[in-house]
């Protein structure tokens, strides 16, 4: 089955700087890699996602970027801000429709 | 549009007791799927149903246990209740697995079922 690593699993950066969150995968036929944010004591929700069709995705402040080769795919946050501080999950969707999800990045952003 | 809804939201129960958790899906969405959150696992895949039918499954023991009702509202059962089944219990939904090949299939999450088992 599907194995996705998140790295690193916990990220603290000064307030406008830059974050990145990468995650590896196992299978090479999962095809659509979305990110998820998770506040404390909150629903998951999807900030970004990417198809394996496509290399780099952008969402304002949010990227995300694919390398269907290496199979790593990564999150980028710039001018980070205090309300980004939350736990980051990269997922995998196999040709079963089936998610796998890393372990998840707790981001702290230092105001 | 009413987002994915879960019930109870807290609960406590005794070791070797059973626990019911129940999860109404977005409208026009026909696939529900569990996940187990731990601190130290993350997200773990429990099962997912569509149209009645379990679909997909995770690597948990059979006292974990689900289903999906016609309407596609989801229950989902733990049985012989241990303290390590303690955990923020989520269900997701999303709109067509059956485009089975086709990804994109973006699921929702719930607020979630915290289970604490004493």
């Amino acid at each position: 089955g599907e194995n996705v690593e998140q790295h690193p699993s916990t990220l603290s950066v000064q307030e406008g700087d830059s974050a990145v969150i990468k995650c590896t995968y196992s299978d090479s036929a999962s095809n659509y890699f979305p990110w998820y944010k998770q506040e404390l004591g909150k629903r998951p929700q999807l900030i970004i996602d990417i198809r394996s069709n496509v290399g780099e995705k952008k969402d304002q402040r949010i990227a995300v970027t694919l390398n269907k080769t290496a199979k790593h795919f990564s999150l980028h946050i710039t001018e980070t801000q205090p309300e980004d501080s939350a736990v980051y999950f990269c997922a995998a969707e196999n040709t079963g429709n089936q998610f796998y999800f890393g372990t998840g990045t707790s981001l702290t952003v230092i105001p | 549009k009413a987002g994915v809804t879960q019930t109870p939201r807290y609960l406590i129960k005794t070791r070797g007791q059973q626990v019911t958790l129940s999860c109404s899906p977005i409208s026009g969405h026909r696939s529900v799927s569990w996940y187990q959150q731990t601190p130290g696992q993350g997200l773990q895949f429990l099962f997912e149903y569509f149209s009645e039918t379990q679909r997909n499954k995770g690597n948990f023991p059979g006292r974990f246990s689900g289903r999906q009702f016609s309407n596609s509202r989801s229950e989902m059962n733990v049985s012989t209740l241990e303290l390590g089944d303690s955990a923020l219990y989520l269900c997701a939904s999303s709109r067509d697995p059956s485009r089975q090949g086709n990804s994109g299939n973006t699921i929702y999450f719930g607020e979630g079922s915290w289970l604490t088992v004493v």
